[in-house]
């Protein structure tokens, strides 16, 4: 069975550059994650989505990042302009209905570097 | 200048040994609690759940254990194998089983098995 999918796996552009991060969940779940994970800070929630909906955009870091779901099956992750300390390695989970006894299933990542 | 990161904890046992891993929880109302392994450029893996009406659940190899009255979880792998070598993460939820609730991770343990 397909896990959750994340493109690119790695990234490197420059600071001021526009970077767009890609997460295909689960087939059948309804609710998506977008994680940060950085050395000085761990594992991060930026913001969930449920039924393609955003409920809780309290983690993201500030108006330069973005989100959004357009369908049960894709979701992205924008960041504009990007700066050097947004390097990290981004994650993508999904759970089957988000309700807070279930898994999230993560993905593999994207490491983004920005130069 | 030096970087500052986590310092994580570290674990280094021989081939055939079982392993403790422990974590302390911050919320006496986290009711749902997870294990994850994530291994080196990959994301966390689901390895086991239990949630708070439990003490005890086992798994292949695998028994995580719970007390909420010193708010501590552990992870015991049985005759551990090289391919456990990772770095393991302990997450709380609070959500109630009913609505969303924020998965809330640890900082890590990094397990080492030699062979």
């Amino acid at each position: 069975d397909a896990g959750v999918i994340q493109s690119p796996r790695h990234e490197v552009t420059e600071m001021g550059q526009e970077v767009t991060l890609r997460c295909k969940p689960i087939s059948g779940h309804n609710s998506l994650f977008w994680y940060r994970q950085t050395m000085m800070r761990g594992l991060e929630l930026l913001i969930y989505f449920n039924n393609n909906v955003p409920i809780d955009d309290s983690g993201m870091p500030e108006d330069r990042f973005s989100a959004k779901m357009p369908n049960a099956s894709f979701s992205t992750l924008k960041i504009q302009p990007s700066e050097p300390r947004d390097s990290a390695v981004y994650f993508c989970a999904s759970s089957p209905t988000g309700i807070g006894n279930q898994p999230q299933h993560f993905g593999d990542g994207t490491r983004l570097s920005i130069l | 200048g030096e970087s500052v990161g986590l310092h994580l904890p570290t674990l280094s046992v021989q081939e055939g040994d079982n392993s403790i891993i422990n974590c302390a929880y911050s919320n006496s109302a986290s009711d749902y609690f997870i294990w994850y392994k994530q291994e080196s450029g990959k994301g966390p893996q689901f390895i086991i759940d239990i949630r708070s009406n439990m003490d005890k659940r086992q798994g292949q190899r695998v028994t995580v254990l719970l007390n909420k009255t010193v708010k501590h979880l552990s992870l015991q792998i049985a005759a551990t194998q090289p391919g456990d070598s990772a770095v393991y993460f302990c997450a709380e939820n609070n959500a109630g089983g009913t609505s969303y609730g924020k998965l809330t991770f640890g900082q890590g343990t990094i397990l080492t098995v030699h062979p």
